[in-house]
């Protein structure tokens, strides 16, 4: 069956850092997205991306953040100069179709980003 | 806005009980998705049922079994004969149409502890 297929799987980084999260979502979707969950809370909406930009953004997706599908396979999370309170478990998600259509809402094992 | 709430935030119950899961949801749409997730230690989403608002009935998949009210707006999810690997964190979570990017708002999770 598909993946979506996330590396790495725990990066550590030093506060103040940029750090790159990388995500290949299934091959024929079209609808990306980033979640994160601080330990032991929820899972919150960061972000979702269609034709090359962003259609929604939640208030945590701040100027620190950005999306990028370089090459048509990899799908990015950049945080420019990381928090110790960016330390959470990303996840990534695709599907293949807009609108209602919510078949196939697909999200990968995550990573683990600690940010000391 | 869409809002999804899971009350009881632990649930412990020893191996062979039934177990039921509470999820209520707000939601202005006449159309939406309604979800269960489950996360084991391992931190992975585990995609476990989708239901759109248009179809109440009731479903039964082996041990597990969901039933969607529209009246009270909740999906409960119920555990017959828990088992210890059903030890897991449990999301409820929403999809509707006021969103361009389709994504999903997540309840808090229920932790539930199944003991041999």
């Amino acid at each position: 069956e598909p993946e979506v297929t996330q590396t790495p799987s725990h990066q550590v980084t030093q506060m103040g850092q940029e750090v790159i999260l990388r995500c290949v979502p299934i091959s024929n979707h079209l609808y990306f997205y980033w979640y994160r969950q601080i330990l032991g809370q929820k899972v919150e909406f960061l972000v979702s991306f269609y034709n090359n930009e962003i259609s929604e953004k939640s208030e945590i997706f701040d100027d620190q953040f950005s999306v990028e599908r370089p090459d048509g396979s990899n799908f990015t999370l950049k945080i420019r100069s990381t928090k110790l309170e960016d330390s959470a478990m990303y996840f990534c998600a695709s599907k293949p179709y807009g609108g209602m259509v919510n078949y196939g809402y697909t999200f990968g094992s995550g990573t683990r980003l600690t940010v000391v | 806005a869409q809002k999804v709430t899971q009350a009881q935030t632990e649930i412990s119950v020893v191996e062979k009980e039934d177990v039921t899961l509470d999820c209520v949801y707000e939601t202005r749409d006449t159309t939406y998705y309604l979800f269960w997730y489950k996360q084991p230690p391992s931190g992975e989403l585990v995609f476990l049922i989708r239901r759109n608002s248009f179809d109440e009935q009731n479903e039964i998949s082996g041990r597990y079994s969901w039933n969607f009210q529209k009246s009270t707006s909740s999906f409960n999810f119920t555990i017959t004969a828990s088992q210890v690997v059903d030890s897991a964190v449990y999301f409820c979570a929403l999809s509707d149409q006021r969103n361009a990017g389709n994504m999903l708002t997540f309840g808090g999770g229920t932790r539930l502890m199944v003991k041999p």
